[in-house]
C-alpha cells in the first residue's frame, strides 16, 4: 500500500497570494494525480504527471520522483479557486488518495 | 465533452433498506471504479472492473455490498441493508487503461442513512 501525504490540511489566502500545496508518497508510483474537488462532491483531474512540470493556466505541478514528493501552485489566486484539492498516486493498478487540502480564498 | 454519469444524485434512506447506486462511465473506458467518501477524507476504493471482471474489492463489505458490470459498460453498486455507518459520498471513476490513464469522475451519489 502506498501513503500518500497531504500539507497543509486546510489553507486560508488573500486573492492574489501565490499558494503552494505539498504531497509525499512512500512508494514508488507510476503517475501522480493532482485533482480538485468543489462543494457537492464533483471531481476533477488537473494534472497527471510521471516526471518534470506542468502548467496550465494559472496552476503548476511539479514532481520530485527521487525525493517521492509533489507540488500544487496556483498564482494569481482567486475566490473560485475556493476548492478541495487531493493528491492521488499511482501504484500497481490502483489509486491511493491523500486526505486533501481545502483551500479558502479570500476576496 | 464526454463525463461519467451517476444517479442518483442524492438518497436518504432509513436503516436496514436497500439502496443502489448506478453508473456509466465514458464510452471505451476499460477500467471502472467505485470509491466511498467520507467527510474530509479521500476516496477509499470498494471496487475496481476491467472490462465486466473485477480486479479488486478486497475493501468491498461483501456481507451488505455488492456490485457489478455485466456487460462491461454501466455498472451498478447495492447495499443491503443500509447501515448508519454507510452514509457517505459514493464516487464513480473510469479510467481509459490500467494504470498511467487519466481518471474522470462522476458527480457523485451522496448516501444519507436515517
Amino acid at each position: 500500500k502506498n501513503e500518500v501525504e497531504q500539507s497543509p490540511q486546510n489553507l486560508t489566502a488573500q486573492e492574489g497570494e501565490f499558494i503552494t500545496i505539498n504531497c509525499s508518497y512512500s512508494v514508488g508510483i507510476s503517475a501522480l494525480h493532482w485533482l480538485q474537488q468543489h462543494p457537492g462532491g464533483g471531481i476533477v483531474s488537473l494534472f497527471m504527471l510521471s516526471s518534470g512540470k506542468k502548467k496550465h493556466g494559472r496552476l503548476i505541478a511539479t514532481i520530485n520522483i527521487q525525493e517521492k514528493h509533489s507540488s500544487l501552485h496556483i498564482t494569481a489566486s482567486h475566490p473560485r479557486d475556493s476548492a478541495v484539492y487531493i493528491c492521488a498516486v499511482e501504484f500497481g493498478n490502483q489509486f491511493y488518495f491523500g486526505t486533501g487540502t481545502s483551500l479558502t480564498v479570500i476576496p | 465533452e464526454a463525463e461519467v454519469a451517476q444517479s442518483p444524485r442524492y438518497k436518504i434512506t432509513e436503516k436496514s433498506q436497500a439502496v443502489a447506486f448506478w453508473c456509466d462511465p465514458i464510452s471505451g473506458h476499460a477500467t471502472l471504479y467505485w470509491y466511498r467518501q467520507i467527510l474530509g477524507q479521500g476516496p477509499e476504493l470498494l471496487v475496481q472492473f476491467q472490462d465486466e471482471s473485477v480486479v479488486d474489492d478486497s475493501q468491498l463489505p461483501k456481507d451488505r455490498f455488492s456490485a457489478e458490470r455485466l456487460k462491461g459498460v454501466d455498472s451498478t453498486l447495492k447495499i443491503q441493508p443500509a447501515e448508519l455507518g454507510d452514509s457517505a459520498m459514493y464516487l464513480c471513476a473510469s479510467s481509459s487503461n490500467l494504470g498511467t490513464g487519466e481518471l474522470f469522475f462522476g458527480e457523485g451519489s451522496r448516501l444519507t442513512v436515517l
